[in-house]
């Protein structure tokens, strides 16, 4: 089986910069996404990371480390607009995710 | 709009009845998930399809629930004689090999979802 762990919420003031972590337990471990969801929203692709170390992606990055099988998601020059739940999900074969129980991000002025 | 689309939005229904989801995937993407997301939870797998073939089922999946993709393009998920623990966001998602211009089949579009409640 697979499971997930990430802290349920984080609060942040505008301009901060807030980092989720992400451990997992899994069998057949291919990568680590990560998604964004707003209230009412779908889920929407972040990042993936498949090899060690980070990968940039404008105001988001994300890391991986397969040997401690743990990951985060940075998040950088905190908006208003990333209030939003965050959820790290690992990928197996057949491109099935499984994902975490999610970090809510509350983002004050 | 990802271009995943998935219809109904909402679903109320009454317990023991049938209730059938379908899911437009983006038009090239030949792998289709479904999940399901439960308020406060990240989204639980389903099944997933690749063209018109299924070629996983979780094991959660009970009997009840079947999913079809008859021609490779849509998909269809229905629920016989529903029970209230099956109230909940049920979610489908495509992908393709190349996707946004990138190799890879990592990224997943996710459709708006149908909210089923189940009385």
């Amino acid at each position: 089986g697979q499971s997930l762990e990430q802290p349920s919420e984080v609060t942040a003031v505008e301009g901060a910069i807030v980092q989720i972590n992400c451990t997992y337990q899994t069998s057949g471990f291919y990568g680590l996404s990560w998604y964004q969801q707003h209230d009412g929203g779908a889920p929407t692709f972040l990042s993936y990371n498949a090899l060690d170390g980070l990968e940039e992606t404008g105001r988001f990055s994300s890391f991986l480390s397969r040997s401690d099988s743990y990951g985060y998601l940075l998040l950088q020059e905190l908006q208003m607009k990333d209030s939003a739940s965050y959820f790290c999900a690992v990928r197996a074969a057949g491109n099935k995710l499984t994902f975490g129980g999610g970090t809510r991000v509350l983002v004050k002025p | 709009d990802t271009g995943v689309s998935q219809d109904p939005r909402h679903k109320i229904t009454k317990r023991g009845q049938n209730v059938t989801f379908r899911c437009d995937p983006i038009s090239e993407h030949n792998r289709l998930y479904w999940y399901r997301q439960t308020l406060g939870q990240g989204p639980e797998f389903l099944t997933y399809f690749q063209n018109e073939a299924q070629l996983e089922k979780s094991r959660l999946l009970s009997d009840r629930f079947s999913a079809e993709r008859p021609k490779g393009s849509f998909s269809t998920l229905e629920i016989q004689r529903t029970e209230q623990g099956d109230s909940a966001m049920y979610l489908c998602a495509s992908s393709s090999r190349r996707a946004g211009g990138r190799i890879s089949y990592n990224e997943q579009f996710f459709g708006p979802g149908t909210r089923l409640t189940v009385l």
